[in-house]
Protein backbone atom coordinates (compact mmCIF):
# COMPACT_ATOMS: atom_id res chain seq x y z
CA UNK A 1 0.00 0.00 0.00
CA UNK A 2 1.07 3.37 -1.17
CA UNK A 3 2.20 5.94 1.69
CA UNK A 4 -0.07 8.94 0.03
CA UNK A 5 -2.62 7.76 -2.10
CA UNK A 6 -4.89 10.28 -4.17
CA UNK A 7 -8.04 9.88 -5.66
CA UNK A 8 -9.43 10.29 -8.01
CA UNK A 9 -6.92 9.20 -10.67
CA UNK A 10 -8.57 10.77 -13.59
CA UNK A 11 -11.18 13.15 -13.10
CA UNK A 12 -13.12 14.93 -16.04
CA UNK A 13 -15.45 17.52 -15.51
CA UNK A 14 -17.61 20.19 -17.30
CA UNK A 15 -16.41 24.11 -17.13
CA UNK A 16 -17.79 25.95 -13.22
CA UNK A 17 -18.25 22.61 -11.78
CA UNK A 18 -16.62 22.42 -8.14
CA UNK A 19 -13.96 20.08 -7.96
CA UNK A 20 -12.42 18.00 -5.20
CA UNK A 21 -9.40 16.47 -5.17
CA UNK A 22 -8.23 14.43 -2.12
CA UNK A 23 -5.53 13.21 -0.82
CA UNK A 24 -5.06 10.27 2.36
CA UNK A 25 -1.83 9.57 3.90
CA UNK A 26 -0.33 6.83 6.28
CA UNK A 27 2.85 8.20 7.81
CA UNK A 28 3.70 10.90 10.33
CA UNK A 29 3.99 14.60 8.35
CA UNK A 30 5.29 18.05 9.47
CA UNK A 31 3.63 19.19 6.17
CA UNK A 32 1.45 18.50 3.21
CA UNK A 33 2.32 20.34 -0.36
CA UNK A 34 -0.26 20.43 -3.26
CA UNK A 35 1.42 20.81 -6.50
CA UNK A 36 0.63 21.60 -10.06
CA UNK A 37 2.12 20.37 -13.07
CA UNK A 38 1.02 21.44 -16.29
CA UNK A 39 0.63 19.49 -19.76
CA UNK A 40 3.96 20.84 -20.92
CA UNK A 41 5.71 19.38 -17.88
CA UNK A 42 6.44 22.31 -15.80
CA UNK A 43 5.37 21.97 -12.24
CA UNK A 44 4.29 25.04 -9.71
CA UNK A 45 3.75 24.61 -5.86
CA UNK A 46 0.32 25.58 -5.23
CA UNK A 47 0.00 25.39 -1.05
CA UNK A 48 2.13 23.85 1.86
CA UNK A 49 -0.22 23.18 4.92
CA UNK A 50 0.54 22.11 8.20
CA UNK A 51 -2.95 22.40 9.56
CA UNK A 52 -6.40 23.92 8.59
CA UNK A 53 -7.29 25.64 5.75
CA UNK A 54 -5.41 27.88 2.68
CA UNK A 55 -6.90 29.61 0.11
CA UNK A 56 -5.79 31.17 -3.11
CA UNK A 57 -7.78 32.46 -5.43
CA UNK A 58 -10.28 29.80 -6.34
CA UNK A 59 -8.54 27.30 -4.73
CA UNK A 60 -8.68 25.92 -1.93
CA UNK A 61 -6.90 22.83 0.21
CA UNK A 62 -7.85 21.63 3.66
CA UNK A 63 -5.95 19.24 5.83
CA UNK A 64 -7.47 16.95 8.96
CA UNK A 65 -4.19 15.81 11.22
CA UNK A 66 -6.16 13.67 12.94
CA UNK A 67 -7.93 11.59 10.33
CA UNK A 68 -4.79 11.99 7.92
CA UNK A 69 -6.15 13.25 5.05
CA UNK A 70 -6.06 16.63 2.82
CA UNK A 71 -8.72 18.16 0.23
CA UNK A 72 -8.09 20.54 -3.01
CA UNK A 73 -10.83 22.31 -3.78
CA UNK A 74 -11.08 24.11 -7.62
CA UNK A 75 -14.42 26.62 -7.09
CA UNK A 76 -15.79 28.06 -10.60
CA UNK A 77 -13.41 25.38 -12.98
CA UNK A 78 -11.88 26.64 -15.81
CA UNK A 79 -10.12 24.85 -18.98
CA UNK A 80 -7.17 26.40 -18.17
CA UNK A 81 -7.52 24.16 -14.50
CA UNK A 82 -7.06 21.56 -16.26
CA UNK A 83 -3.62 19.77 -14.86
CA UNK A 84 -2.24 17.13 -13.21
CA UNK A 85 -2.42 17.40 -9.20
CA UNK A 86 -0.05 16.41 -7.03
CA UNK A 87 -0.18 15.70 -3.03
CA UNK A 88 2.89 15.07 -1.50
CA UNK A 89 4.22 14.81 2.15
CA UNK A 90 6.62 15.87 4.52
CA UNK A 91 8.07 13.08 7.26
CA UNK A 92 8.01 13.86 10.06
CA UNK A 93 11.94 14.63 11.18
CA UNK A 94 13.05 13.67 7.37
CA UNK A 95 14.05 16.37 4.47
CA UNK A 96 12.57 14.07 1.95
CA UNK A 97 8.91 13.91 0.31
CA UNK A 98 6.30 11.05 -0.33
CA UNK A 99 4.81 11.91 -3.42
CA UNK A 100 1.30 10.42 -4.60
CA UNK A 101 0.70 9.34 -8.25
CA UNK A 102 -1.72 12.34 -9.08
CA UNK A 103 -5.09 13.43 -10.31
CA UNK A 104 -5.45 14.09 -13.94
CA UNK A 105 -8.18 16.68 -14.45
CA UNK A 106 -10.03 17.75 -17.57
CA UNK A 107 -12.11 20.79 -17.72
CA UNK A 108 -14.58 20.52 -20.61
CA UNK A 109 -15.36 23.86 -21.97
CA UNK B 1 15.00 36.54 -9.37
CA UNK B 2 15.06 33.46 -12.40
CA UNK B 3 14.36 31.16 -9.66
CA UNK B 4 15.33 27.67 -10.64
CA UNK B 5 17.14 26.74 -13.15
CA UNK B 6 18.25 23.74 -15.87
CA UNK B 7 20.03 23.13 -18.51
CA UNK B 8 20.00 21.11 -21.07
CA UNK B 9 16.02 20.69 -21.97
CA UNK B 10 16.55 18.17 -23.91
CA UNK B 11 18.95 15.69 -24.36
CA UNK B 12 19.65 12.13 -26.24
CA UNK B 13 22.35 10.02 -24.62
CA UNK B 14 23.58 6.72 -26.12
CA UNK B 15 23.94 3.99 -23.80
CA UNK B 16 27.26 4.23 -21.28
CA UNK B 17 27.91 7.99 -22.30
CA UNK B 18 27.92 10.11 -19.63
CA UNK B 19 26.69 14.09 -18.92
CA UNK B 20 25.91 16.34 -16.45
CA UNK B 21 22.63 18.00 -15.64
CA UNK B 22 22.59 21.29 -14.35
CA UNK B 23 20.92 23.46 -11.81
CA UNK B 24 21.20 26.65 -10.61
CA UNK B 25 18.82 28.92 -8.05
CA UNK B 26 19.29 32.03 -7.44
CA UNK B 27 17.21 32.22 -4.07
CA UNK B 28 19.54 31.87 -2.14
CA UNK B 29 17.73 28.27 -0.63
CA UNK B 30 19.64 25.94 1.68
CA UNK B 31 17.67 22.76 0.62
CA UNK B 32 17.87 21.40 -3.18
CA UNK B 33 16.74 18.45 -4.90
CA UNK B 34 17.07 16.33 -7.76
CA UNK B 35 13.83 13.97 -8.80
CA UNK B 36 13.11 12.01 -11.81
CA UNK B 37 9.31 11.48 -13.52
CA UNK B 38 8.84 8.57 -15.77
CA UNK B 39 5.99 8.32 -17.97
CA UNK B 40 2.61 8.80 -16.32
CA UNK B 41 4.10 8.11 -12.61
CA UNK B 42 4.56 10.36 -10.01
CA UNK B 43 8.05 12.05 -9.32
CA UNK B 44 10.92 10.35 -7.17
CA UNK B 45 13.67 11.60 -5.42
CA UNK B 46 17.03 10.67 -6.67
CA UNK B 47 19.16 13.08 -4.53
CA UNK B 48 18.97 15.57 -1.94
CA UNK B 49 21.40 18.36 -0.39
CA UNK B 50 20.35 20.43 2.62
CA UNK B 51 23.21 22.99 2.12
CA UNK B 52 26.92 23.49 0.96
CA UNK B 53 28.89 20.50 0.47
CA UNK B 54 26.03 17.88 2.37
CA UNK B 55 24.13 15.49 -0.13
CA UNK B 56 22.36 12.64 0.93
CA UNK B 57 20.81 9.32 -1.12
CA UNK B 58 16.87 9.88 -2.22
CA UNK B 59 14.71 6.95 -3.13
CA UNK B 60 16.30 6.31 -6.67
CA UNK B 61 20.30 6.71 -6.29
CA UNK B 62 21.66 4.06 -8.34
CA UNK B 63 23.44 5.53 -11.38
CA UNK B 64 23.41 8.59 -10.41
CA UNK B 65 25.87 11.11 -8.05
CA UNK B 66 25.70 14.54 -7.24
CA UNK B 67 27.74 17.24 -5.61
CA UNK B 68 26.96 20.79 -3.80
CA UNK B 69 29.98 23.19 -3.71
CA UNK B 70 27.63 26.33 -3.53
CA UNK B 71 24.73 27.21 -2.22
CA UNK B 72 23.57 27.66 -5.96
CA UNK B 73 24.60 24.89 -7.68
CA UNK B 74 23.46 21.38 -7.75
CA UNK B 75 24.80 19.03 -10.60
CA UNK B 76 23.30 15.14 -11.11
CA UNK B 77 25.46 13.13 -13.10
CA UNK B 78 25.19 10.16 -14.95
CA UNK B 79 28.06 8.40 -15.23
CA UNK B 80 27.21 5.15 -17.49
CA UNK B 81 23.79 6.34 -19.35
CA UNK B 82 21.58 3.11 -19.10
CA UNK B 83 17.59 3.16 -20.96
CA UNK B 84 15.90 2.54 -17.30
CA UNK B 85 17.45 6.47 -16.90
CA UNK B 86 15.29 7.51 -19.67
CA UNK B 87 13.12 10.05 -17.86
CA UNK B 88 11.90 13.89 -16.88
CA UNK B 89 14.22 15.41 -14.51
CA UNK B 90 13.28 18.39 -12.12
CA UNK B 91 15.65 20.02 -9.86
CA UNK B 92 13.78 21.88 -7.16
CA UNK B 93 14.66 23.65 -4.19
CA UNK B 94 13.55 25.38 -0.63
CA UNK B 95 14.77 26.70 2.22
CA UNK B 96 13.60 26.25 5.75
CA UNK B 97 11.26 28.78 7.93
CA UNK B 98 13.21 28.05 10.48
CA UNK B 99 16.57 26.21 11.42
CA UNK B 100 17.61 22.52 12.50
CA UNK B 101 14.63 19.91 11.34
CA UNK B 102 11.67 22.78 11.24
CA UNK B 103 8.94 23.08 8.68
CA UNK B 104 10.34 23.99 5.30
CA UNK B 105 8.70 26.58 3.06
CA UNK B 106 7.40 25.25 -0.90
CA UNK B 107 9.80 23.88 -3.17
CA UNK B 108 10.31 25.91 -6.39
CA UNK B 109 10.87 23.58 -9.68
CA UNK B 110 12.81 24.00 -12.33
CA UNK B 111 11.51 23.72 -15.86
CA UNK B 112 12.75 20.49 -16.02
CA UNK B 113 15.31 18.39 -18.38
CA UNK B 114 13.78 15.47 -20.74
CA UNK B 115 16.38 12.42 -21.09
CA UNK B 116 16.37 9.99 -23.71
CA UNK B 117 18.62 7.10 -23.34
CA UNK B 118 18.95 5.31 -26.40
Amino acid sequence: KNEVEQSPQNLTAQEGEFITINCSYSVGISALHWLQQHPGGGIVSLFMLSSGKKKHGRLIATINIQEKHSSLHITASHPRDSAVYICAVEVDSNYQLIWGAGTKLIIKP
Amino acid sequence: NAGVTQTPKFRILKIGQSMTLQCTQDMNHNYMYWYRQDPGMGLKLIYYSVGAGITDKGEVPNGYNVSRSTTEDFPLRLELAAPSQTSVYFCASSHTLWGGGGLKETQYFGPGTRLLVL
